[in-house]
């Protein structure tokens, strides 16, 4: 696509339940990734793939969450046992290479804003 | 560890007028690079600038320039002409240029939200 797409751009769930949150990168870009956002803050990282794989994945909180790319495009967060603290915008990215590659450009989403009631 | 900081939470600039917005970081690294990105209210994440740490001239596109200063790990954006179009949050990022964990990610600061006054 012409941009990294995500979905839902708004999500309000009840504490305790599950949320799937959708990226659709760039197409033929085989670096993912996803970052955080609190209010009022900058974004944080979670999570990146190169290819199908995690290769990074230690800004993940916690087990409650988890992240898919199983045949290297689209990518899913999965928030289990949703907690009123995961409530924040959900920022996705992709790039040509993997972030360590030097000349690399990341082109970002619009985020999935979610809110934990 | 790196860390960003970005000490002005809020600034505002006259229409036309220059502004420039302030970046420190910490790190123990000799090779990195820095960006500025802008997010309007739309949420996208838009990079303005980068700079790589080894090039001692300061990055420049168009009105956006850079006053980057290494020995103080300082790294300033400076928007002339300020333009209406101009407002939105600022963020000062970090990108280790080494091929390990650290060079997967971007460090971000807290952001500062420019007001452009008409």
């Amino acid at each position: 696509g012409a941009g990294v797409s995500q979905t839902p751009s708004n999500k309000v769930t009840e504490k305790g339940k599950y949320v799937e949150l959708r990226c659709d990168p760039i197409s033929g870009h085989t670096a993912l990734y996803w970052y955080r956002q609190s209010l009022g803050q900058g974004p944080e990282f979670l999570i990146y793939f190169q290819g199908t794989g995690a290769a990074d994945d230690s800004g993940l909180p916690n087990d409650r969450f988890f992240a898919v790319r199983p045949e290297g495009s689209v990518s899913t967060l999965k928030i289990q046992r949703t907690e009123r603290g995961d409530s924040a915008v959900y920022l996705c990215a992709s790039s040509l290479r993997g972030q360590g590659a030097s000349g690399n450009t990341i082109y970002f989403g619009e985020g999935s804003w979610l809110t934990v009631v | 560890a790196q860390t960003v900081t970005q000490s002005q939470p809020e600034m505002s600039v006259q229409e036309a007028e220059t502004v420039t917005l302030s970046c420190t970081y910490d790190t123990s690294e000799s090779d990195y690079y820095l960006f500025w990105y802008k997010q309007p209210p739309s949420r996208q994440m838009i990079l303005v600038i980068r700079q790589e740490a080894y090039k001692q001239q300061n990055a420049t596109e168009n009105r956006f320039s850079v006053n980057f200063q290494k020995a103080a790990k300082s790294f300033s954006l400076k928007i002339s002409d300020s333009q209406l179009g101009d407002a939105a949050m600022y963020f000062c990022a970090y990108r280790s240029a080494f091929r390990n964990n650290a060079g997967n990610m971007l460090t971000f600061g807290g952001g500062t939200r420019l007001m452009v006054k008409p």
